[in-house]
């Protein structure tokens, strides 16, 4: 089974750093690209960025650039998004999500990950 | 500019169907599309991807009570059927280079 499985839920104060994981299973996982999107409470899907575990090929939305770091680990078969300073609107889920197709970075999202929860709150 | 608009809510009865619409921007009439389901508390899950021609492809699992189809900058998805469990936010996303876009999603209550 194709599935992609993330990290679970975070509480942090604001100013601390954070990296939550979203790892792969039942494909190639170094083939395929893998995007993070984002979901503010009581609101709708935000695209982040994206990787490419292949080669580390990352791709930011310009929303979220300078913002968020993502990263990979293909000998783990995982995926990373980080922050180095969290801020109390950073409150949100996150989700991580497979374009359809091997090695189009630009496709509709066919696999997502269950959702990592992150409350910054002081 | 890349933009998917959708209406915020829509309501229609148990046992009936319901069709949701999504507007591409002007210019972008000839893009794909792909539909996902967001029941309450839960992630989001793909149903379809939909091309301007209308032919579309469900998800694994994705039962036929769900279908696609295209007009000009329109993409729709059709429940039939309506369930209870259909009661969920519908998103549309699309694509270009180098980006990703979501529509603002679909509240759909059943009645």
């Amino acid at each position: 089974e194709v599935q992609l499985v993330q990290s679970g839920a975070e509480v942090k104060k604001p100013g601390e750093s954070l990296k939550i994981s979203c790892k792969g299973s039942g494909y190639s996982f170094t083939t395929y690209w893998i995007g993070w999107v984002r979901q503010m409470p009581g609101k709708g899907l935000e695209w982040m960025g994206i990787i490419y575990p292949g080669d580390s090929d990352t791709r930011y939305s310009p929303s979220f650039q300078g913002q968020v770091t993502i990263s990979a680990d293909k000998s783990i078969s995982t995926a990373y998004l980080q922050w180095s300073s969290l801020k109390a609107s950073d409150t949100a889920m996150y989700y991580c999500a497979r374009p359809a197709i091997v090695g189009a970075p630009f496709d509709a999202f066919d696999i997502w990950g269950q959702g990592t929860m992150v409350t910054v709150s002081s | 500019q890349l933009v998917l608009t959708q209406s915020p809510s829509a309501s229609a009865s148990l046992g009936a169907s319901v069709k949701l619409t999504c507007t591409l921007s002007s210019g972008h009439s000839s893009y794909a599309i792909a539909w996902h389901q967001q029941q309450p508390e839960k992630g989001p899950r793909y149903l379809m991807k939909l091309n301007s021609d209308g032919s579309h492809s469900r998800g694994d699992g994705i039962p036929d009570r769900f279908s696609g189809s295209s007009s000009g900058a329109e993409r729709y998805l059709t429940i039939s059927s309506l369930q209870s469990e259909d009661e969920a936010d519908y998103y549309c996303q699309t694509w270009g280079t180098g980006l990703w876009v979501f529509g603002g999603g679909t509240k759909l209550t059943v009645l």
